[in-house]
């Protein structure tokens, strides 16, 4: 069954270091997201991708980056961690289909810790 | 005003009982709408997802939209324990490139 499988799953670092978090899709979907879920505030999108070499910028893509070498793969990187970015992070993908619908699938998610 | 409002709850119901989950939204462009459930510390999982106006069942779930009002709904009936979960609504509209917005989820807690 295709899937989206996030790494880590749950990770401690402290302010200012570079955090990594990766995300790997075998849906072969052009589309690929980074979300990050806080109570209060819902799904909030980081960046988006449309496809290879494809990124875009969200609601709340300060301090965050993504790149897209290949269709299967979206790391987010946190440049320098800060306190706010405390969260779990959602990476997902979609296609749209010839309807017009763009069904979202998600992974398990990344809990992070920035101390 | 939010693009999509959906009431946090959280709501508690005894087993068996018919649960409505409800989203109002203010963009007449969102053409597909889809319900998501989410466990304790799991991410979102696709329950239904519906391109029109109208009714849609899956088993113990039904999915309505009503574009005129803005408004579309899940229902679950028999109602389990294992239908606790917070229930997000979502829906998107294509318009040079897609949107998706996603509601803030309703906690559900079903008693046995």
């Amino acid at each position: 069954d295709a899937e989206i499988t996030q790494s880590p799953r749950h990770k401690i670092t402290e302010t200012g270091r570079q955090v990594t978090l990766a995300c790997h899709q075998t849906w072969n979907h052009n589309n690929m997201f980074w979300y990050r879920q806080d109570l209060g505030h819902g799904l909030r999108l980081i960046h988006y991708s449309y496809g290879v070499h494809d990124t875009n910028k969200g609601e709340v893509s300060d301090g965050y980056s993504v790149s897209r070498s290949n269709t299967e793969d979206l790391p987010l990187t946190l440049e320098s961690a800060a306190s706010s970015q405390t969260s779990v992070y959602f990476c997902a993908s979609s296609e749209l289909d010839d309807r017009g619908g763009n069904t979202i699938y998600f992974g398990e998610g990344s809990w992070l810790t920035v101390v | 005003q939010k693009e999509v409002e959906q009431d946090p709850g959280p709501l508690s119901v005894p087993e068996g009982a018919i649960v409505s989950l409800n989203c109002t939204y203010s963009n007449s462009a969102f053409q597909y709408f889809m319900w998501y459930r989410q466990y304790s510390r799991k991410g979102p999982e696709l329950l239904m997802y519906t391109y029109s106006s109208g009714n849609k069942e899956d088993g113990r779930f039904t999915a309505q939209v009503d574009k005129s009002s803005k408004y579309i709904s899940l229902f679950i009936r028999d109602s389990q324990p294992s239908d606790s979960a917070t229930y997000l609504c979502a829906m998107s509209a294509y318009t040079g490139g897609f949107k998706t917005i996603f509601g803030a989820g309703t906690r559900l807690f079903v008693k046995a």
